[in-house]
């Protein structure tokens, strides 16, 4: 099947710095990209949709100048978390897919922690 | 909200014994997928089902989907120590788009 890869898969850093998380598929092109965010022992929630060559669509209540999200080719979505705060730590996965009506791939998850 | 439930949150069984999760959901649909969680790593897709077919199998899993009544379940047969992750089903937000809506998910823990 196909391959979504997520780096890195840990991140540290200290609050008030800005984090970015890469998101790759890796044998297919994905004009659509997605970014959820996933609490300890709580489900997917999807934050935003990314979109080669076009601004990213964000969820309802999602900040999109905290969350900066860049599609800037077809194999590749950048989730740029800025000016981190402790409330920022979480699991940060991506997706994409082939089409409406197929299964989606997921990337390996980034643990993020802001001390 | 649009994201579905399952039931139960958690399910703790012994190998060799069989575990089913049961999920339902909201709006009209054109697919439902299933997929597995490890502790702290990515999602693992298992069984894609159309809304046209009504049961799906994949080596020990079992998949069935009630479009009349917004439900499907998910059996795995003969469960292993190795089964033991998280599991969520997803379907579209709207037919013909990819974005999915995550069930709450079922932790199964399968004791050897």
């Amino acid at each position: 099947g196909a391959v979504v890869s997520q780096h890195p898969s840990r991140v540290i850093c200290k609050s008030g710095t800005s984090v970015k998380i890469e998101c790759r598929s890796l044998d297919f092109q994905a004009t659509t990209m997605f970014w959820y965010r996933q609490f300890p022992k709580q489900s997917l929630m999807l934050m935003a949709t990314s979109n080669e060559g076009s601004k990213a669509t964000y969820e309802q209540g999602v900040e999109k100048d905290k969350f900066l999200i860049n599609h800037a080719s077809l194999t590749l979505s950048t989730l740029t978390v800025t000016s981190a705060h402790p409330e920022d730590s979480s699991f940060y996965i991506c997706s994409a897919s082939y089409s409406s009506n197929t299964e989606a791939f997921f990337g390996q998850g980034t643990r993020l922690t802001v001390v | 909200s649009q994201q579905g439930e399952e039931d139960p949150q958690a399910l703790s069984i012994q190998e060799g014994e069989n575990a089913t999760m049961n999920c339902s959901y909201k709006t009209s649909i054109n697919n439902l997928q299933w997929y597995r969680q490890n502790s702290g790593r990515g999602l693992v897709h298992l069984i894609l089902i159309r809304s046209n077919e009504r049961e799906k199998h994949s080596g020990r899993l079992r998949v069935t989907l009630d479009t009349s009544k917004k439900s499907s379940s998910l059996l795995i047969t003969a469960s292993r120590a190795a089964d033991t992750a998280s599991y969520f089903c997803a379907t579209p937000n709207q037919i013909g788009f990819q974005k999915l809506v995550f069930g709450t998910g079922t932790r199964l823990l399968v004791s050897p």
